[in-house]
């Protein structure tokens, strides 16, 4: 089955060591999104690949970066994670910008210790 | 901007009994809605979309929501609960941001309780 896919499903870091999330995508989508969700809130949208054009919003602090290799995979890097950013992050496809339809990964829960 | 309110941050039914999950939106034209649930610890599963076709829309697991322009609203509802159901709800719009792209705008989501 065509699906989005987060690995991995739990990740622990230390305060201030860099860590990777990574994100597949078996849909053949233009289109990939990272969003950060804290506990009992909405996702937040960090920022946005269409095909190799990165998009970040406004408010994403610079420690979030993203990196898309090719059509299937990106990665989130947080370099220095503060307390502050354990969360669930979750990963997200469209087939293209106007496309209102995303498909959302199972997302990967981040602690930092 | 669009935007998008959930009425009710926690809703508690008893399963067999109807479930209604309020939404409203605030739009200058006519949006797209949507309905997303997330059990504990999952991503995000699209229940059902509004894109101005039928103002009726049916998803899955028995849930529909009525679009409803002259109140703004979308609510979601289910005739019977099942202990399944128990999840967090999100009312989202679909805003277009800068002219080209979509973008989602989420409610603050309902969580919703189903006791046997």
């Amino acid at each position: 089955d065509a699906m989005v896919i987060q690995n991995p499903r739990y990740q622990v870091t230390q305060f201030g060591k860099p860590v990777t999330l990574s994100c597949s995508q078996t849909l053949n989508h233009n289109v990939m999104y990272w969003y950060q969700q804290k506990s009992s809130q909405a996702p937040k949208l960090l920022f946005h690949y269409y095909d190799k054009d990165f998009n970040n919003e406004a408010d994403t602090p610079d420690n979030f970066q993203s990196r898309r290799p090719n059509t299937s995979f990106c990665f989130l890097d947080i370099r220095s994670p503060g307390l502050g950013d354990a969360a669930m992050y979750l990963c997200a496809t469209s087939r293209d910008l106007q496309t209102y339809e995303q498909y959302f990964g199972p997302g990967t829960r981040l602690t930092v210790t | 901007a669009q935007s998008v309110t959930q009425l009710d941050s926690h809703v508690s039914v008893s399963e067999g009994t109807p479930v209604l999950l309020r939404c409203n939106y605030s739009s200058s034209y006519s949006p797209s809605l949507f309905w997303y649930v997330q059990h504990p610890n999952k991503g995000l599963q699209l229940l059902l979309k509004y894109t101005s076709a039928a103002t009726l829309v049916k998803g899955i697991n028995g849930f529909e929501a009525e679009f409803k322009k002259s109140e703004t609203s979308f609510h979601l509802t289910k005739p019977s609960a099942h202990m399944s159901d128990a999840a967090e709800y999100f009312c989202v719009v679909s805003e277009l941001y800068g002219g080209v792209t979509n973008k989602l705008i989420f409610g603050t989501g309902t969580l919703l309780a189903v006791q046997p």
